[in-house]
């Protein structure tokens, strides 16, 4: 069974600093996938970032960078030059592909990001 | 274009009650996906549809949860003789297919059982 762990239930960052959202996680499978998505205060999950297992480097999206350790079974989320808009929970999460051939997510409990003005 | 739109967005309903969730997927999306979220915990995952089929339910809590995408569109979670440990937000996801990593969610329906 795979498993996410996000041990920051909170976290407090200065506008325009950059801050570092951990995950880890637990598999048995060789091939997989890693995701990042924010909940903003609406409720709607939104798509940040995605690395899949065998890309040997970092993914990044605009401000947005995953740092994965393979070897470490993690996948931090770092966002640079924090904005207030990104305040929000942030969920990490991974996928396991069944034999059916789709994604099936499990995520983590969250981290909820507010940024200081 | 459109998004994922889910309805009613709030559903206030006493316990033991039949309820319906509408989910309407972006348009041409053949992978539909339910999650469950409890308060302070990530969306649990549900069922999936390929299609008009539900190839995989084994995320369904008990025989109380039903869900149908008959034309292999609008999905509708249906729940009976509601409980209090039913109340959530149930989150709808669409997909262009199985394969594709990238799930696009709706706003999500806020089921409360009184």
């Amino acid at each position: 069974a795979q498993k996410i762990t996000q041990t920051q239930p909170g976290m407090f960052v200065q506008e325009k600093e950059a801050v570092t959202l951990d995950c880890t996680y637990d598999t048995s499978d060789q091939s997989y996938g890693l995701f990042w998505y924010k909940q903003p205060s609406s409720g709607e999950m939104i798509f940040l970032i995605y690395q899949g297992s065998y890309d040997e480097q970092n993914a990044t999206e605009g401000r947005y960078s995953l740092n994965f350790q393979k070897a470490r079974k993690s996948a931090n989320l770092v966002i640079s030059a924090s904005q207030l808009g990104d305040s929000a929970m942030y969920f990490c999460a991974m996928r396991d592909l069944p034999s059916g051939g789709y994604q099936k997510v499990t995520f983590g409990t969250g981290t909820k990001l507010q940024v200081i003005p | 274009g459109a998004g994922v739109s889910q309805t009613p967005s709030n559903k206030v309903t006493e316990k033991g009650k039949y309820v319906e969730l509408r989910c309407d997927p972006i348009s041409g999306h053949t992978a539909l996906y339910w999650y469950r979220q409890s308060l302070g915990q990530g969306p649990e995952f549900l069922i999936y549809f390929q299609g008009t089929g539900a190839a995989d339910d084994s995320g369904l809590p008990n025989d109380r949860f039903f869900a149908v995408r008959p034309e292999g569109s609008v999905s509708t979670l249906k729940i009976q003789r509601t409980e209090r440990g039913d109340s959530a937000v149930y989150l709808c996801a669409s997909s262009p297919s199985g394969a594709s990593y990238e799930q696009y969610f709706g706003p999500g329906t806020r089921l409360t059982v009184t």
